[in-house]
């Protein structure tokens, strides 16, 4: 799987909007992006993923730029309740092994 | 629909004892990975497994660690001869089918493991 670059941390107010960067400059045709998350003391869950278009779903939206090579994940109104580590990770359709490869993640806080 | 059950939650083992994890998957879920999480570290992936077959073992240490997801039952990670190092939070995850680019994981809240 092709490796992705994020910030280790970002801040956030309560209410406002959260644009999480994430760049895959060596991504390949075949790779979906994929974005989890985890909350403290739990097991990572699923928020979005896309290929080609952005994608929006009831948890945030997924802005993927025209050559692929970044994207970000967007938050329109962080909550305390989002403050977790954020894992943006390439999936190739192809992949024959199942497993997700984490990288180190964005640590969000989000301040009241 | 219940999710991904792991237990115990917390799990307390002496130095040369044996530890037994269990992950129950999501109803219909034949598919199962283990992913063990150092303190201040990232996730790594240990063990692919569907039922009754390991898949992918790539991420397992040679010794001392071993996995099963029977035809019935839990998947299972034992570890025996714990030392201290082993102290991590393990997760299991499932998915209802084959992982590829547009699949999805589903994870347990994790067992705690340390190791006195």
């Amino acid at each position: 799987d092709a490796k992705t670059t994020q910030p280790n941390s970002m801040e956030s107010n309560e209410e406002e909007p959260v644009h999480l960067p994430c760049n895959h400059s060596t991504i390949s045709g075949t790779d979906y992006i994929h974005w989890y998350r985890q909350l403290p003391s739990q097991g990572p869950e699923y928020v979005i993923h896309g290929l080609t278009s952005n994608v929006n779903n009831r948890m945030a939206s997924l802005a993927i730029a025209e050559d692929r090579k970044s994207s970000t994940l967007i938050l329109h109104r962080a909550t305390l309740r989002d403050a977790a580590v954020y894992y943006c990770i390439l999936r190739d359709v192809n992949n024959q092994g199942g497993k997700l490869i984490f990288g180190q993640g964005t640590e969000l806080s989000v301040k009241p | 629909n219940a999710g991904v059950m792991q237990n115990p939650r917390h799990l307390v083992r002496r130095r040369g004892q044996e530890a037994r994890l269990r992950c129950s998957p999501m109803k219909g879920h034949s598919h199962v990975y283990w992913y063990r999480q150092l303190p201040e570290e990232g996730l790594k992936f240990m063990v692919y497994l569907q039922k009754e077959n390991i898949i992918d073992e790539s991420g397992m240490p040679k010794e001392r660690f071993s996995a099963e997801f029977p035809k019935e039952g839990p998947s299972i990670l034992r570890i025996q001869q714990v030392v201290r190092g082993d102290s991590a939070a393990y997760f299991c995850a499932s998915s209802p089918t084959r992982a590829d680019g547009f699949g999805k994981l589903f994870f347990g809240s994790g067992t705690q493991l340390s190791v006195l």
